[in-house]
């Protein structure tokens, strides 16, 4: 069955430390693939998606993915973080060329950062 | 422009009350998502529209939970009786075919709590 890991449920990092959150995908060919970022008590803002080309994606609020077909993995990372990163993120993943609806969710990581 | 409009913001109704949550998508999409969210399931489809007419509501988990959407301005989802296992947050989400097809722009939610 098609699904979308995040293994991570919870990290806290030191505010100006790296990020990495990991996502992994399980599905019949590469589907489209997105990280999503929910603030406390908001709705789902859209950070960045892959499609296809090129496998280093850049997203908003300094965000980027790299897509890793042999190993099935779509990981955001971010080189420094802001308090304001406080929040947490799920990973997506929707079928090629598939139906609008077909989009599954990560269970999400949330993430904590320390002053 | 006005993103994905939810009504209301909160909602606590008592077991066997009828909930009508609402949502207004941005101008132009033409599709439309009602999602659900626990922290148990996560994130779940319940239904999809495009050009108003349901496509999938595979996800919708019983009888008691019915989708419509009389224009492409408004779409309501209604509880009817509601149970405790309902209590979630309900997100609506949209996007529009073409270039900025698979890009749903989620609303803020309903978190709704049955008693």
């Amino acid at each position: 069955a098609q699904s979308v890991t995040q293994p991570d449920i919870h990290i806290t990092v030191s505010e100006g430390a790296s990020l990495e959150l990991r996502c992994n995908y399980s599905y019949g060919a590469t589907p489209y693939l997105f990280w999503y970022v929910q603030s406390p008590g908001q709705g789902l803002q859209l950070l960045l998606k892959y499609f296809s080309g090129d496998t280093l994606v850049q997203g908003i609020k300094g965000f980027e993915a790299e897509f890793k077909r042999s190993q099935s993995s779509f990981n955001l990372r971010k080189p420094s973080v802001h308090w304001s990163d406080a929040a947490e993120y799920f990973c997506a993943a929707q079928n090629y060329g598939g139906s609008q609806g077909n989009l599954i969710f990560g269970k999400g990581t949330k993430l904590s950062v320390k002053p | 422009d006005a993103g994905v409009i939810q009504s209301p913001r909160h909602e606590v109704t008592e077991m066997g009350q009828e909930v009508t949550l609402r949502c207004k998508p941005i101008s132009g999409h033409d599709y439309l998502f009602w999602y659900r969210q626990t922290m148990m399931r996560g994130l779940e489809l319940l239904i999809y529209f495009n050009n108003n007419v349901p496509i999938d509501d595979s996800g919708m988990p019983e009888d008691r939970f019915s989708a419509k959407m009389p224009n492409a301005s408004f779409s309501t989802l209604k509880i009817q009786p509601s149970e405790p296992r309902d209590s979630a947050v309900y997100f609506c989400a949209s996007s529009a075919s073409g270039r900025a097809v698979h890009e749903q722009y989620f609303g803020p939610g309903t978190r709704l709590t049955v008693t």
